[in-house]
């Protein structure tokens, strides 16, 4: 079965500060895609970053970047220079190729505090 | 339309009642899927769609859970019976043809039984 573990319940950093979310998963496929989601409390899901594991190079967005481990199946996304308005629920999620779904992590909470 | 339009936003019914959700996908999205995301933040992919045809229904309750996408006409979950545990947020995402890596969501809608 392919999974995706989040380890992290809940984080908390303070505002400009650097913070890392954690993410693994797990599959015997060569090709896949990779997400980020943010949902703020509106429940919007929003498209953060985007990595697909035949290109070695790491995403970025802005201050949003991401650190692939594909030996490690590991994807962690790095948020610099924090900001209120990143306080969230964030989702890692996985894309087997063929299969038109998406498969996500238990999610983590990030509280930016002033 | 340039977004994922969900109907109604919130649905609230009674035990045993049928509820009925709504999606529009993206004008020009060929794939429609249904995710439900339960109180307690973890998602689950219900069904897909490549035009009016099933994709996928891996994640169907098929005793109580049918949708259907036809021409024309909205996309659509229905629940039979609703119990308790059908009490989550259900989003509905689109894509292009060939690019289900790229979903876009809805806003959600949220059930509510009672």
């Amino acid at each position: 079965a392919q999974t995706v573990t989040q380890s992290q319940p809940e984080m908390s950093v303070q505002e400009a500060e650097t913070v890392t979310l954690s993410c693994t998963y797990d599959t015997s496929e060569n090709n896949y895609y990779l997400f980020w989601y943010k949902q703020p409390p509106s429940r919007q899901m929003i498209l953060v970053i985007r990595q697909e594991a035949y290109k070695q190079q790491n995403a970025t967005e802005n201050r949003f970047s991401v650190n692939f481990q594909k030996a490690a199946k590991s994807f962690s996304l790095k948020i610099s220079d924090s900001q209120l308005g990143d306080t969230a629920m964030y989702f890692c999620a996985f894309t087997p190729p063929g299969a038109q779904k998406l498969v996500f992590g238990q999610g983590t909470r990030l509280t930016i505090n002033p | 339309g340039e977004e994922v339009a969900q109907t109604p936003k919130h649905l609230v019914r009674g035990e045993g009642q049928k509820a009925k959700l709504y999606c529009a996908p993206i004008k020009g999205h060929s794939y429609v899927f249904w995710y439900q995301q339960v109180l307690k933040n973890e998602f689950k992919f219900l069904i897909s769609f490549q035009n009016e045809n099933v994709f996928d229904e891996t994640g169907m309750p098929k005793e109580r859970f049918s949708a259907k996408c036809l021409p024309n006409s909205p996309c659509s979950l229905e629940i039979q019976a609703t119990k308790l545990e059908d009490s989550a947020v259900y989003f509905c995402a689109s894509s292009q043809f060939r690019k289900a890596y790229e979903q876009y969501f809805g806003p959600g809608t949220r059930l509510t039984v009672t």
